[in-house]
């Protein structure tokens, strides 16, 4: 495709439960970020990826939340144990691997936390 | 550390006047400045960046924005709003090789 897509585009989850969001990004594109935004709040940064380097963990709310990069192509993001707080939209962007290009989003996964 | 400040929640104003949304910035190195608008609902959109060169960089929707190196901003402006405009409004920066860091966002309001 074109751009950036992530699956679902919605999940409703139970609490409790482990969830896994997907991001295909633009394809060369050699680096992907995952953020989440509460309710039409900021963008609160997750996770980086940038080619074969060792992916930027910082984000990471807790050690429920793990992603990984197969091919440096797709990537998921897999929330265990969910709780209500999890509740948000995930986005996903992809850049090439210059720094000066500008990264791409996704339309978001709207998780909700039942 | 990169850090990106957006010091205004929400900025109003009345259609067909200026706009200001302002942003400053911290890194190491050159930065590379980015705006990004989300209209309800939607993805997050590019509207323009500073690399290098021209301080005053012009992008999507009549959006421009001013790259101040001595202060380390880089304000989003528009000569002229429209009500359309209104929308959260993201500053984002990068140095090079390192990831792409976002300020909180700033709601703008235009009314007619």
């Amino acid at each position: 495709g074109a751009g950036v897509s992530q699956s679902p585009s919605n999940k409703v989850t139970e609490k409790g439960k482990d969830v896994e969001l997907r991001c295909d990004p633009i394809s060369g594109h050699t680096a992907l970020y995952w953020y989440r935004q509460s309710l039409g709040q900021g963008l609160e940064f997750l996770i980086y990826f940038q080619g074969n380097s060792a992916p930027d963990k910082s984000g990471l709310p807790s050690d429920r939340f793990s992603a990984e990069r197969t091919g440096g192509s797709v990537s998921t993001l897999t929330i265990q144990r969910t709780q209500q707080e999890d509740s948000a939209v995930y986005l996903c962007a992809s850049s090439p691997w210059d720094s000066v290009t500008e990264a791409f989003f996704g339309q978001g996964t709207r998780l909700t936390v039942v | 550390a990169q850090s990106v400040a957006q010091p205004e929640d929400q900025v109003n104003v009345a259609e067909g006047n200026p706009l200001t949304v302002k942003c400053t910035y911290s890194v190491s190195g050159n930065p590379y400045l980015f705006w990004y608008v989300q209209y309800p609902n939607r993805g997050l959109q590019f509207l323009l960046k500073y690399i290098t060169g021209d301080n005053l960089v012009k992008g999507s929707y009549g959006f421009e924005a001013e790259f101040n190196k001595s202060q380390t901003s880089f304000h989003l402006k528009k000569p002229s709003a429209l009500v359309s405009d209104s929308a959260l409004y993201f500053c984002a920066v990068r140095a090079y090789g390192n990831k792409l860091v976002f300020g909180a966002g700033t709601i703008l309001r235009v009314k007619s």
